[in-house]
């Protein structure tokens, strides 16, 4: 059984640019959540989306978005990329809201994004 | 929003040592669950537990939710349990985690 798969696992980008990270829930799980995580700190909360549409936003400008698509895998999309972007993108899957490990967030190994 | 403390920030142990990590949260929560962040980056989850006490294995957690903390118990440590240890907690039914700053903890041979 698969679990939270991200891709790329690590890219750089320079100052300006876009970038797209991928995510695959874990099997049966309908709900993913993203988060960056700086050096040195936890992980912060940017979005949750389920059957998709946004559902939950942390505090994060308009620069950062994302999708779900039908088959609940979702991307995150940065642009106009800051050196302050750089971070490890977390993604994580749960059961939707009725499902039995509705409260469980499993997380995957993260893409490390380095902005130059 | 819920504040969420860990203690202590650093932890330097023998192999075979056992060590306590501590969760303060400034709130009622739903949701608090444990995480093993290995040097990879790999965000572990090693316990759910909003309230209560769990064992697995050489690792046990109790949350006091009355007194809003939790702790994590490691017995007999080895060098793979070395890493970042993470406490979150979510105040509503949003699973909307806060994350702690965590604890390093270095486990020597």
């Amino acid at each position: 059984d698969a679990g939270v798969t991200q891709s790329p696992t690590h890219l750089i980008k320079t100052r300006g640019q876009q970038v797209t990270l991928r995510c695959s829930p874990k099997s049966g799980h309908d709900t993913v959540s993203w988060y960056q995580q700086a050096l040195g700190q936890g992980p912060q909360f940017i979005f949750q989306y389920y059957e998709e549409e946004e559902r939950q936003r942390g505090n994060f400008p308009d620069r950062f978005s994302g999708h779900q698509f039908p088959n609940y895998s979702s991307e995150l999309n940065v642009n106009a990329l800051l050196l302050g972007d750089s971070a490890l993108y977390l993604c994580a899957s749960r059961d939707g809201p009725k499902g039995s490990g509705a409260n469980v967030l499993t997380f995957g190994a993260g893409s490390r994004l380095t902005v130059l | 929003g819920i504040q969420v403390e860990q203690s202590p920030p650093d932890l330097i142990l023998q192999e075979g040592a056992n060590s306590t990590l501590r969760c303060n949260f400034s709130d009622s929560v739903n949701n608090l669950q444990w995480f093993h962040q290995n040097p990879w980056g790999q965000l572990i989850n090693l316990f759910y537990i909003p309230s209560g006490t769990k064992q697995n294995g050489r690792l046990s957690a109790t949350t006091v939710a009355t007194e809003r903390y939790s702790l994590l118990y490691i017995s007999s440590s080895q060098t793979t349990d070395s890493g970042v240890y993470f406490c979150a907690v979510d105040g509503g039914a949003t699973n909307k985690l806060i994350f702690g700053t965590g604890t390093l903890l270095a486990v020597q041979p």
